[in-house]
């Protein structure tokens, strides 16, 4: 049971264009979320986060949406640059199940092309 | 270094043999988690502590995985009776405190089950 989709396992995104990244979930008990990156041959790297009692978060040139109602979150990358090429990993957590254990998404790999 | 470092980066091993796979925390961080990330798949929770007590193992698959961290600083993860379907990349993080903290991760052991 994938409780954090990823549905789109790729994304290729013109440099300089914005690129949005989605996430569903199914645990209405989750209340944080995050985003992480990824390069190759390196562990993920925390990117931003967001709790369920805000809708919006942003931070420099990334923006995190949160749609409690939806169960939907979306990750803002604007202006695309050619460093963000990158795996990028929506998890969520719960205070009330463990806020501790963080439950992944699948992934989808953005690639910015120049 | 100031990072989460995983020891070996990688390791083959035939099945039914025993591995020990190790995470070096950042100092002063309390809170140590180990994931588990098939190919295609984002990481999956195994084994959370906080100090050197495993507070919740609700994610190892089995009794053949087990995990320590006698000193409440390195951790071992202790794969008995090796299987093909133990292939994956292992992910160690750590964080602070525990709970909606950031979760900082090492590189990862890929780990090949022959």
């Amino acid at each position: 049971d994938q409780q954090v989709k990823q549905n789109s396992p790729s994304l290729s995104v013109q440099e300089g264009r914005i690129s949005i990244l989605n996430c569903d979930y199914t645990n209405s008990m989750f209340d944080y979320f995050l985003w992480y990156k990824k390069y190759p041959a390196e562990g993920p790297t925390f990117l931003i986060s967001i709790s369920s009692i805000k809708d919006k978060n942003e931070d420099g040139r990334f923006t995190v949406f949160l749609n409690k109602s939806a169960k939907h979150l979306s990750l803002h990358i604007v202006p695309s640059q050619p460093g963000d090429s990158a795996v990028y990993f929506c998890a969520a957590s719960s205070q009330n199940q463990g806020a501790q254990k963080l439950v992944f998404g699948q992934g989808t790999r953005l690639t910015i092309n120049p | 270094g100031a990072g989460v470092s995983q020891t070996p980066s990688n390791k083959v091993t035939e099945k039914g043999k025993y591995v020990e796979l190790r995470c070096d925390p950042i100092s002063g961080h309390t809170a140590l988690y180990w994931y588990r990330q098939s190919l295609g798949q984002g990481p999956e929770f195994l084994i959370y502590f906080q100090g050197t007590g495993a507070a919740d193992d609700s994610g190892l698959p089995n009794d053949r995985f087990f995990a320590v961290r006698p000193e409440g600083s390195v951790s071992t993860l202790k794969i008995q009776r090796t299987e093909r379907g133990d292939s994956a990349v292992y992910l160690c993080a750590s964080s602070l405190i525990a709970g909606g903290d950031e979760q900082f991760f090492g590189p990862g052991t890929r780990l090949t089950v022959l």
